[in-house]
């Protein structure tokens, strides 16, 4: 099982659309989880920290179930501008060793006029 | 703005040279990573350096070295290109002990024939 997995897509959805994007993973010593974005031929950009207790940055609501070891990404009221991979970060503290960041292969998002 | 900057765009080299790929940083980041990305396989972590002059092994460092002489500036070393090389390489810095994430580099589509 990979240690970070998501529903590839390609999801597309209309303009005006809410989407969600799930992300599972398998390590339980996961500590900080993190959503990024990138665009195509482009770097990966940070779009949100996620924290336990959920937290939300305008159109975007970013939530995790430390139990289920699951986080989310919502997008409400979808813009062409959103159209990009969404990558699900999982940072795993190690306390003897370094932390070790792992990207999950991303989701891709086309929304639709 | 905060600035990470990898000194190509585009690289075209040929199988058996010595590529050395430059990433510059300007927000006094103590850590420092180069990755490839590759599709179908995501980012994978090459090496990292959380230090001046250190440097560890990432899961993929095969046919890669590195160099880190100063603080803002980590080097990606290819002794011996080959075609398997032929790849989207991409650096990112961070804070140390704080979980803010990446700011990655604009990446270097490196082409070896």
């Amino acid at each position: 099982r990979k240690e970070v997995e998501q529903d590839p897509g390609p999801f597309n959805v209309p303009e005006g659309a809410t989407v969600a994007f799930n992300c599972t993973y398998s390590n339980s010593a996961s500590q900080s989880f993190f959503w990024y974005r990138q665009d195509c031929r482009k770097e990966p950009k940070l779009l949100m920290s996620v924290y336990s207790s959920g937290n939300e940055d305008g159109r975007f609501t970013a939530q995790l179930n430390r139990a289920s070891q699951y986080i989310s990404l919502l997008i409400r009221d979808s813009k062409l501008s959103d159209s990009a991979t969404y990558l699900c970060v999982v940072n795993i503290i190690k306390k003897t060793s370094y932390d070790k960041v792992i990207f999950g292969p991303g989701t891709s998002l086309s929304v639709i006029p | 703005d905060v600035k990470v900057t990898q000194s190509s765009r585009y690289l075209v080299k040929r199988t058996g040279e010595k590529v050395f790929l430059e990433c510059v940083q300007d927000m006094d980041h103590e850590n420092m990573f180069w990755y490839r990305q590759d599709p179908g396989l995501g980012l994978r972590l090459i090496y990292f350096s959380y230090d001046v002059k250190m440097k560890e092994k990432g899961d993929i460092p095969e046919g890669y070295s590195v160099s880190r002489e100063k603080k803002e500036r980590f080097s990606l070393i290819l002794e011996s290109a080959s075609t398997n090389q032929t790849s989207m390489y991409l650096c990112a810095s961070s804070f140390q002990g704080e979980r803010y994430g990446y700011t990655f580099g604009s990446g270097t589509r490196l082409t070896v024939v």
